[in-house]
């Protein structure tokens, strides 16, 4: 079946560091692949999506990039702000038709000043 | 409405006690999904309807769990004689396509003493 495995954490950078969350994933065809991500006290959001290989998601300075050969979707952002301390979550759907997420467990990221 | 909502947003219950919990989900949106979250963990699939169909229940961690959708509205998630490993938040979301991302609600923490 399908599973996504992201690296633990808790993840604690200085602000303006430079932020990488690995996720990885086994599934069978060609799943789109996701990052939601959870604020303190708030629902989670969808933060950026890609739906095919090599595309690159990106939303508020966050990158992702679809890669199929090494089934990774790792996240990553330049230079991280103590606002986006949260908890990242990346995901795959089957297809891109309305079918269930399957979730990684969650990566805790906390900046610091 | 402008997202999704769940109501209670608390609930604590007494073991053996049989809860509701609800979801408004976008006007609009014909998926709707059904997720828990247990303390420091992932999200966990339970049930997804597509209109007032549920093609997808395998989530659904025992008999007691149970699940229902009127129309492409309102949906109520049903917990009978609740046990104590039930504590969880229970996510609800809508969409329309997954590739667009699922909206999600803020929840429903579920406390059984």
């Amino acid at each position: 079946g399908n599973s996504v495995t992201q690296m633990e954490g808790p993840v604690t950078l200085s602000e303006e560091a430079f932020l990488t969350i690995n996720c990885t994933y086994t599934a069978t065809g060609y799943p789109s692949l996701f990052w939601y991500v959870q604020y303190p006290g708030e629902g989670l959001q969808l933060l950026l999506k890609a739906t095919k290989a090599d595309d690159k998601g990106s939303n508020k300075g966050f990158e992702a990039t679809y890669r199929k050969e090494t089934t990774s979707f790792h996240l990553e952002k330049g230079s991280v702000q103590v606002s986006d301390s949260a908890v990242y979550f990346c995901a795959l759907s089957d297809d891109g038709t309305a079918s269930k997420l399957t979730f990684g467990t969650g990566t805790r990221l906390q900046v610091t000043l | 409405g402008a997202g999704v909502s769940q109501s209670p947003s608390n609930k604590v219950t007494e073991k053996g006690k049989d809860v509701e919990l609800r979801c408004d989900p976008i006007s609009g949106h014909t998926a709707l999904y059904w997720y828990r979250q247990r303390l420091g963990q992932g999200l966990e699939f339970l049930i997804y309807f597509q209109g007032n169909s549920a093609p997808d229940k395998s989530g659904l961690p025992s008999d007691r769990f149970s699940a229902e959708r009127t129309g492409e509205s309102v949906s109520t998630l049903t917990i009978q004689r609740t046990q104590q490993e039930d504590s969880a938040v229970y996510l609800c979301a809508s969409g329309r396509l997954t590739f667009y991302g699922y909206t999600f609600g803020s929840g429903t923490r579920l406390t059984v003493v």
